[in-house]
């Protein structure tokens, strides 16, 4: 299986803060590396696929980087409903794996 | 716009099989090239992906839960299904059902959208 390593496990950062999560896989996934946002009770949501494509209707402060073995996942202006876990996860390959999630919380 | 709903007893006993449906709504099963897979949570502990299937009955699972998991679809009702047999606490989470979206071939590199809300699935006696 293909692990995915995210960090960092959790953060605290400020409203109007840059916010970067990184994914680095154990081997290369070219561009096939999704994000996806889930807060406390929810199921999870995609934002991010195919490393960089925004999902319709996911705001622009949220982007994605990234190919091979290293992603990033950025938060360009923190806004307070950001609250939540993120995870990444790879299809290049099955199965289909996850990070172990970035906690993101207000400071 | 397709909606899923996981269903299924909240309770499980150890040893038994852990049972589970998921309803699509919105839309046919059939429609595009979608896979639909079942992804499960412990509380407090990140994603597994338990296994999927195609509407033309295509199945893979996972290597770590292959011997105690068997997925089903039944096209006449829109639905998919979960068992997973001999279940023990460790199999204790909150299981979602989700689409798998593509943009091309669909067997691989694909993204989980939507998913279901979840169910959360005790194993105790």
């Amino acid at each position: 299986d293909i692990q995915m390593t995210q960090s960092p496990s959790s953060l605290s950062a400020s409203v109007g803060d840059r916010v970067t999560i990184t994914c680095q896989a154990s081997q290369d996934i070219s561009k096939y590396l999704n994000w996806y946002q889930q807060k406390p009770g929810k199921a999870p949501k995609l934002l991010i696929y195919d490393a960089s494509n925004l999902e319709t209707g996911v705001p622009s402060r949220f982007s994605g980087s990234g190919s091979g073995t290293d992603f990033a996942f950025t938060i360009s202006s923190l806004q307070p409903e950001d609250i939540a876990t993120y995870y990444c996860q790879q299809y290049d390959n099955l199965p289909p794996t996850f990070g172990g999630g970035t906690k993101v919380e207000i400071k | 716009q397709v909606q899923l709903q996981e269903s299924g007893p909240g309770l499980v006993k150890p040893s038994q099989t852990l049972s589970l449906t998921c309803t699509v709504s919105g839309g046919s099963i059939y429609s595009g090239s979608s896979y639909w897979s079942w992804i499960r949570q412990p509380a407090g502990k990140g994603l597994e992906w338990i296994g999927r299937i195609y509407t033309s009955g295509s199945i893979n699972y996972n290597p770590s839960l292959r011997s105690r998991v068997t997925i089903s679809v039944d096209t006449s009702k829109n639905q998919f299904s979960l068992k997973l047999s001999s279940v023990t606490a460790a199999d204790t989470a909150v299981y979602y059902c989700a689409r798998e979206a593509c943009s091309a071939s669909c067997y691989l590199r694909n993204w989980f959208d939507p998913w279901g809300q979840g169910t959360l699935v005790t194993v105790s006696s």
